[in-house]
């Protein structure tokens, strides 16, 4: 079974420190794998998207991501948190179905 | 840049009642989505549709329906609402290529009902 896994439900760093928030999926196919960041009260927005080619994907807002197959990871990283990136993450993935199937979010939490 | 809007963003119903949520994206986009946010759940999906006058379920279907009747509108009924259909109802959309477009979300409806 296609699954995808969000080690974490609540992330903390201090502004100006690293952000890792970790994202490992199941699939027997190769996957489409997304980053979306929500905000409080609003949608999802779509941070960076895996398809094919590249496998360091860089987004906005300075995020990266690295899919990495034999880890079957795709781990959102950014160098140095700012207080403006306090908000929920989501990561997404796109297998042999035809839909997304969403992890259960990481919070992440920027403290002064 | 790709516009999906729901109707309201809070929306307060009797248990019993029939509840109607709205979604319109401006791209004409063929793939239209509904799913419920709860804490610690993530996003599931109640239902989706490809194309105007289809559907397909989601992992959560039951006491709910939808209707695509234009390709830009897909609306979300809940049946006859329970309290536990309290929760965070987000629309989404996307071009075809249903696994791997990203899809466009709009700011969600929070519905409670009592």
């Amino acid at each position: 079974a296609q699954s995808v896994t969000q080690l974490g439900s609540h992330v903390s760093v201090s502004e100006g420190a690293l952000v890792l928030l970790r994202c490992n999926y199941s699939s027997s196919v190769p996957p489409y794998l997304f980053w979306y960041v929500q905000y409080p009260n609003q949608g999802l927005q779509l941070l960076l998207k895996y398809t094919t080619g590249a496998t360091l994907v860089k987004g906005i807002n300075g995020f990266e991501a690295e899919f990495k197959k034999s880890e079957t990871s795709f781990h959102l990283t950014k160098p140095s948190a700012h207080m403006s990136d306090a908000a929920e993450y989501f990561c997404a993935f796109g297998g042999a179905t035809n839909k997304l199937i969403f992890g259960t979010g990481t919070l992440l939490a920027v403290q002064p | 840049d790709v516009k999906v809007t729901q109707s309201s963003r809070y929306l307060v119903k009797r248990t019993g009642e029939k509840v109607f949520l709205e979604c319109v994206q401006d791209m004409d986009h063929e793939n239209m989505f509904w799913y419920r946010q709860d804490p610690g759940l993530g996003l599931r999906l109640i239902y989706f549709s490809y194309d105007v006058k289809m559907k397909e379920k989601g992992d959560i279907p039951e006491g709910y329906s939808v209707s695509r009747e234009k390709k830009e509108r897909f609306s979300l009924i809940l049946e006859s609402a329970s309290t536990n259909q309290t929760s965070m109802y987000l629309c989404a959309s996307s071009s075809p290529g249903l696994n791997n477009q990203p899809q466009h979300f709009g700011d969600g409806t929070r519905l409670s009902i009592l």
